[in-house]
């Protein structure tokens, strides 16, 4: 069945870097573009990163520009999120998405089931 | 940056009833609008796309309607499955922009 399985979330100090796998399985990868989408506390959801299907594109949030770094490696199914320079406001549950196409405007019909980044000294 | 604005922010509701979320946009942004609903602890699950698209499996109480800058979620008839929080997320451009939720409580 499509699914995502996202890992690498845990406890980190503010100004250290974490990194998020999200393996892809089901459905043909490079076919679609991926993001990365997260959920503050009680909080709502907020759009973090759009990587397109062949990694030639790559969009941002302005709250993590600079900061963050999505990145993707069709050959094994699997989507990334390098987080540097991290602060407390970063704090959230984050989920890869899946965009129902390859380019822009589409909307995320896959999700996988959230891994937690806790960002505290 | 398109802002995304959704009212009400709660709702409480009963079994049956029928009701409506609305989500404006700042811009226009034609119908790049769609729906998500999510369960506390749970992903979000994809309902509406371009406004008014029913996802499969998605049961047809659920209806999306608006082009523009304004549109509307409604559930036809409430049911227990259906007490969530909803989200409209906009995928015109980028950043790809969320409302702030409508969570529908049981009255």
């Amino acid at each position: 069945q499509v699914q995502l399985v996202e890992s690498g979330g845990g406890v980190v100090q503010p100004g250290r870097s974490l990194r998020l796998s999200c393996e892809a399985s089901g459905f043909t990868f490079s076919s679609h573009s991926m993001h990365w989408v997260r959920q503050a506390p009680g909080k709502g959801l907020e759009w973090v990163a759009l990587i397109l299907y062949d990694g030639g594109n790559k969009y941002y949030a302005d709250s993590v520009k600079g900061r963050f770094t999505i990145s993707r490696d069709n050959s094994k199914n699997t989507l990334y999120l390098q987080m540097n320079s991290l602060r407390a406001e970063d704090t959230a549950v984050y989920y890869c998405a899946r965009d129902l196409g390859y380019t822009y405007g589409h909307p995320f019909d896959v999700w996988g089931q959230g891994t937690m980044v806790t960002v505290s000294s | 940056d398109i802002q995304m604005t959704q009212s009400p922010s709660s709702l409480s509701a009963s079994v049956g009833d029928r009701v409506t979320i609305t989500c404006r946009a700042s811009q226009y942004i034609s119908t790049y609008l769609n729906w998500y609903q999510q369960k506390p602890g749970k992903a979000p699950k994809l309902l509406i796309s371009a406004a008014s698209t029913l996802q499969s499996g998605v049961p047809s109480r659920f209806s999306g309607s608006g082009s523009g800058t304004d549109f509307s979620l409604t559930i036809s008839s409430l049911q227990p499955e259906d007490f969530a929080t909803y989200y409209c997320q906009q995928s015109y451009s980028t950043p790809y922009t969320f409302g702030q939720g409508t969570k529908l409580e049981i009255k």
